[in-house]
């Protein structure tokens, strides 16, 4: 089925420490995944992505890896800042198609 | 700006009454997605668009939920005999095409509040 499930729902650390973030695809042909942030009252935007060729990838404090056996895929946030504080979303694209499907979101605070 | 325009920001309809929703994607963008967002939840795809074609359209959504984009550009999502669960955030996106999937851009959102 499509499903894309994604842990924890909530996640507060300390500034400075890291935070990861994991999600389940159940699509073996999902081939794309990107990772959103979205800030209350605001538009989610894109903060990484990752395609099925690629086991990780990294901008700046900001890492994705792709275990495609597994299927699941993680976010990591290193050296964590306030302004990282938002909520979280991963999404898979699923059979082949353009469709994008949404994990539930992690609600991350970052504490000062 | 041209970011992805969605009007109205902001409906209050009674219960039972249609609303229309518009979305402007990015002009060179072929993919225009719909999505329902509440509280609390990730984005829930509704239908999406390549060119003037829609591609598909979620089995959850109810007959009573329309898509149009006749000329491959702005799309409409309408909703009609509207109900309290229809209440939600309503985010159009959209892609550029080609053979690989390319993100998402998202627009604003248009929030419903069922009366």
């Amino acid at each position: 089925g499509e499903n894309v499930e994604q842990h924890p729902s909530t996640l507060s650390v300390q500034e400075g420490d890291s935070a990861v973030i994991k999600c389940t695809y159940s699509d073996s042909a999902s081939n794309y995944f990107p990772w959103y942030k979205q800030e209350l009252g605001k538009r989610p935007q894109l903060i990484i992505d990752i395609r099925s060729n690629v086991g990780e990838k990294k901008d700046q404090r900001i890492a994705v890896t792709l275990n495609k056996t597994a299927k699941h895929f993680s976010l990591h946030i290193t050296e964590t800042q306030p302004e990282d504080s938002a909520v979280y979303f991963c999404a898979a694209t699923y059979s082949g198609t353009y469709k994008y499907i949404f994990g539930t979101g992690t609600r991350l605070k970052v504490l000062a | 700006d041209t970011g992805v325009s969605q009007n109205p920001r902001h409906k209050i309809t009674k219960r039972g009454q249609n609303v229309t929703f518009r979305c402007d994607p990015i002009s060179e963008h072929n993919r225009l997605y719909w999505y329902r967002q509440t509280l609390g939840q990730g984005p829930e795809f509704l239908t999406y668009f390549q060119n003037e074609a829609q591609l598909e359209k979620s089995r959850l959504l109810s007959d009573r939920f329309s898509a149009e984009r006749p000329k491959g550009s702005f799309s409409t999502l309408e909703i009609q005999r509207t109900e309290q669960g229809d209440s939600a955030m309503y985010l159009c996106a959209s892609s550029a095409s080609g053979r690989e999937n390319s993100p998402l851009h998202f627009g604003n959102g248009t929030r419903l509040t069922v009366t």
